[in-house]
Order: C-alpha cells, then sequence, then structure tokens
C-alpha cells in the first residue's frame, strides 16, 4: 500500500518569508502534480514534474523532483497573503490514470 | 475557454435520500473523475469515466454511482445518503493524457442532515 506523506500539514508565516513544504512516498512515481486550492474552489494545478531531479520554477515557487522519484518539494521565496491556500501533491504510479492526494498543505501568510 | 462547470454548488439533503450531482468539462476533455473531500479523509478519488466508460474506481461503497454522456458530461448519484456523505464533491475534466492533468470545477458542498 503507498504511503503519501505531506509536511508540515499546517503553515503560519509572514509576508516576505521563505518556506519549503514536502511530499513524500515509499514509492516510486512516474509523475507528480502539485495543486493549490484556495478556499470555496477546486484546487489549480500548478506544475507537473516528470525526470527524478527535475527542477521547475513558477515564479517565486520552485518544485523539486527528488533523484528517485520518491519525493517532491515545494519552495516559496518571499511569500506573499495569495500564496495562502491548500498545497497538495498528487503523484502518478505506473501507467495508472488516477491520481493518488497528499492530505495537504495548508500555507497561511500573514502581513 | 469555459472552464468546468458543477451543478448545483450547493445541496441540503437528509439521511435515506438520494442525490445526483452534474459536472460539464472542459470542451475537448474526455476524462472526468470525481472526488469526494472531507476535513478529516482529505481529497478522495472516486471514479473515474472516460469516452463514457469507468476507466477507474476507487474505495468506496456501491451507494456511489456514476455515469458519463456522449457529450463527456457526467454525473454522480449516491443513493441512501448518510451523515458520513456530508462533503465538498469535486469533478475534474482531464484530456486523459499520460499525465492525466486535472482541472477541477468549483464543487458541490453537500450536507446530509
Amino acid at each position: 500500500t503507498q504511503l503519501l506523506e505531506q509536511s508540515p500539514q499546517f503553515l503560519s508565516i509572514q509576508e516576505g518569508e521563505n518556506l519549503t513544504v514536502y511530499c513524500n512516498s515509499s514509492s516510486v512515481f512516474s509523475s507528480l502534480q502539485w495543486y493549490r486550492q484556495e478556499p470555496g474552489e477546486g484546487p489549480v494545478l500548478l506544475v507537473t514534474v516528470v525526470t527524478g531531479g527535475e527542477v521547475k520554477k513558477l515564479k517565486r515557487l520552485t518544485f523539486q523532483f527528488g533523484d528517485a522519484r520518491k519525493d517532491s518539494s515545494l519552495h516559496i521565496t518571499a511569500a506573499q497573503p495569495g500564496d495562502t491556500g491548500l498545497y497538495l501533491c498528487a503523484p502518478r504510479i505506473g501507467t495508472a490514470s488516477k491520481l493518488t492526494f497528499g492530505t495537504g498543505t495548508r500555507l497561511q501568510v500573514t502581513l | 475557454k469555459a472552464g468546468v462547470t458543477q451543478t448545483p454548488r450547493y445541496l441540503i439533503k437528509t439521511r435515506g435520500q438520494q442525490v445526483t450531482l452534474s459536472c460539464s468539462p472542459i470542451s475537448g476533455h474526455r476524462s472526468v473523475s470525481w472526488y469526494q473531500q472531507t476535513p478529516g479523509q482529505g481529497l478522495q478519488f472516486l471514479f473515474e469515466y472516460f469516452s463514457e466508460t469507468q476507466r477507474n474506481k476507487g474505495n468506496f461503497p456501491g451507494r456511489f454511482s456514476g455515469r458519463q454522456f456522449s457529450n463527456s458530461r457526467s454525473e454522480m448519484n449516491v443513493s441512501t445518503l448518510e451523515l458520513g456523505d456530508s462533503a465538498l464533491y469535486l469533478c475534474a475534466s482531464g484530456t486523459g493524457s499520460s499525465y492525466n492533468e486535472q482541472f477541477f470545477g468549483p464543487g458541490t458542498r453537500l450536507t446530509v442532515l
């Protein structure tokens, strides 16, 4: 059974701080997606990483896929209140089309 | 391009009733997936339809069912509602490609009293 862990579960920081959230598993992923969900809305896709060691940047967000493709991290530089939300990782294992979502990291950025 | 739409947005039912939720995917998308989101369990996969066929199914009881029409619109049905079915039900559409990137609708908030 795949065990998917996201950490930390909750994070409250002030505007301008940096932070990193993690997504870990004992299984090897064929790809992994990160989503952000704001209150009252559905999750929005941020990025898909595919290759071990891959790094992708989206403005102040940096996504990294572990070399062994069992983990991923999301780093936010100079967080802003607009970054507030639930960050979800969703790996894909093998050729399965369905996604399994982590429990998420709930981030609050205050002024 | 219009996004994923879900109707209704909010719904209140009582135990024992049944409910049908509707989802219209992004035009051209043939894959529709349904998820249940609760504070305790997070986002859990219900099922996925692709070209009117159920392609994947999660670990939910048979009270949860779905279907997809030829225009890719999808419905999910929950029969004999239980209090624990109270949740946000999210629909996501995708191209069905190998990465299966999901585009979510705003969800239907179901409350069972």
